[in-house]
């Protein structure tokens, strides 16, 4: 079983619809970062958190830290919104990552 | 905008070439992983230094792999000899702080393929 396991694999939506990406842990962590990679390109980080909820524009994620959970919300989704997002935790004090099989997002016009 | 560098972008060679790829971290930033992303295995740890240490490679396949930082600006990865089941996509991340949780910042990947 991997450590980091998100739900869904696959995601299409029209625009406009309200999206929810799931991740799951089974590790004790230190942070959890949510991270964007477009089609053929690098990766970006978009939040990284060890308890609550962060917003940032129309990306908000929050974890639970009880139960090992975290949601990436997208509310009024756009085209351009097209990812995959990729969930990783952190342990320790070393920053190196563990990932998620990451959730390929498609958001038709 | 501080950004990582990676070269090249793409990268094709015959199985049994060598191949290096560099990476440029963030100015100040101290600690430096090599990721590698495949579609089966989804992106794995390599290697990673701090303050030009490493610190762990254990993901790396030690006959074939080697990886370095000659100074605090260039870190490289090596494959010798390369084999098709190499081929993916080679990311370099920095973190500005050693011991501290901090965002990583990806550079855009080098796209190996070996044929």
């Amino acid at each position: 079983k991997n450590e980091v396991e998100q739900s869904p694999q696959n995601l299409t939506a029209q625009e406009g619809e309200f999206i929810t990406i799931n991740c799951s842990y089974s590790v004790g962590i230190s942070a959890l970062h949510w991270l964007q990679q477009h089609p053929g390109g690098g990766i970006v980080s978009l939040f990284m958190l060890s308890s609550g909820k962060k917003k940032h524009g129309r990306l908000i994620a929050t974890i639970n830290i009880q139960e090992k959970h975290s949601s990436l919300h997208i509310t009024a989704s756009h085209p351009r919104d097209s990812a995959v997002y990729i969930c990783a935790v952190s342990r320790g004090s070393q920053g190196n990552l563990i990932f998620g099989k990451g959730t390929k997002l498609s958001v038709k016009p | 905008d501080a950004r990582v560098t990676q070269t090249p972008r793409h990268k094709v060679t015959e199985m049994g070439q060598e191949v290096t790829m560099r990476c440029q971290p963030i100015l100040g930033h101290n600690t430096v992983f090599w990721y590698r992303q495949t579609m089966m295995q989804g992106l794995e740890l390599l290697a990673y230094f701090r303050n030009r240490a490493p610190l762990d490679d254990s993901g790396m396949p030690k006959d074939r792999f080697s990886a370095e930082m000659p100074d605090a600006t260039l870190a490289t990865l090596k494959i010798q000899p390369s084999e098709p089941r190499d081929s993916a996509v080679y990311f370099c991340a920095s973190g500005p702080s050693s011991g501290q949780n901090s965002p990583l910042h990806f550079g855009n990947g080098t796209r190996l393929t070996v044929t």
